[in-house]
């Protein structure tokens, strides 16, 4: 069980280009989540998906979209990157929605710096 | 904003003493729970306590939520020096979404 992978693990941009960020879990997992966490804060909501074929937005979606490939994979997109795009971002799972399994397992995190 | 808020923002103690942190938040919540993000990592989940609990335990974790100040707290008893990390609340209003603190840094000092 790898539980959430994220991919890539760091990555540097310059201003404008855009990429998409891959998340992946195998708990089989119906609600997934993308959180940013910038230094000395805690994590801020951009998108989430509560089930395969649905999406939502969260605290700070602006400049992000989002696609639910499937079950498993929920990737983020930066079309047009930006220097305040700067942060660690951070994918989640879990089986929310249903009462007792709200608990959310993180991936690694992917380190993106935009120049 | 609807996120709880942690105090202290940081904390440094002895190894063997006890740590005790708090989250306030806003609005009536489903449920808030507790995790911890050692440094540059994911962050791992500690426990989960319901809007209709007032005390939960796991091994050295003790948590507490009183709903009518709106506020919970977390107590590692006999801390580590392996508990040393940020610890984070998050709060949960409609089962699908959370909410995170900006943490509170513990340093336990051999």
């Amino acid at each position: 069980n790898a539980g959430v992978t994220q991919t890539p693990k760091f990555q540097v941009l310059k201003t404008g280009q855009s990429m998409t960020l891959q998340c992946a879990q195998d708990m089989n997992h119906n609600s997934m989540y993308w959180y940013r966490q910038d230094p000395g804060m805690g994590l801020r909501l951009i998108y989430y998906s509560a089930s395969e074929g649905t999406t939502d937005k969260g605290e700070v979606p602006n400049g992000y979209n989002v696609s639910r490939l499937n079950k498993r994979e929920f990737s983020l997109r930066l079309e047009s990157a930006a220097p305040s795009q700067t942060s660690v971002y951070f994918c989640a799972s879990s089986e929310a929605g249903t009462s007792g399994k709200e608990t959310q397992y993180f991936g690694p995190g992917t380190r993106l710096l935009v120049l | 904003s609807q996120q709880g808020e942690e105090d202290p923002q940081a904390l440094s103690i002895q190894e063997g003493e006890n740590a005790t942190m708090n989250c306030s938040y806003k609005t009536s919540i489903n449920n808030l729970q507790w995790y911890r993000q050692n440094s540059g990592r994911g962050l791992v989940h500690l426990i989960l306590i319901r809007s209709n609990e007032r005390e939960k335990h796991s091994g050295r974790l003790r948590v507490t939520l009183d709903t009518s100040k709106k506020s919970s707290s977390l107590l590692i008893t006999a801390s580590r020096a392996a508990d040393t990390a940020s610890y984070f609340c998050a709060t949960s209003y409609n089962f699908n979404k959370f909410y995170f603190g900006s943490g509170t840094k513990l340093n336990v000092k051999p």
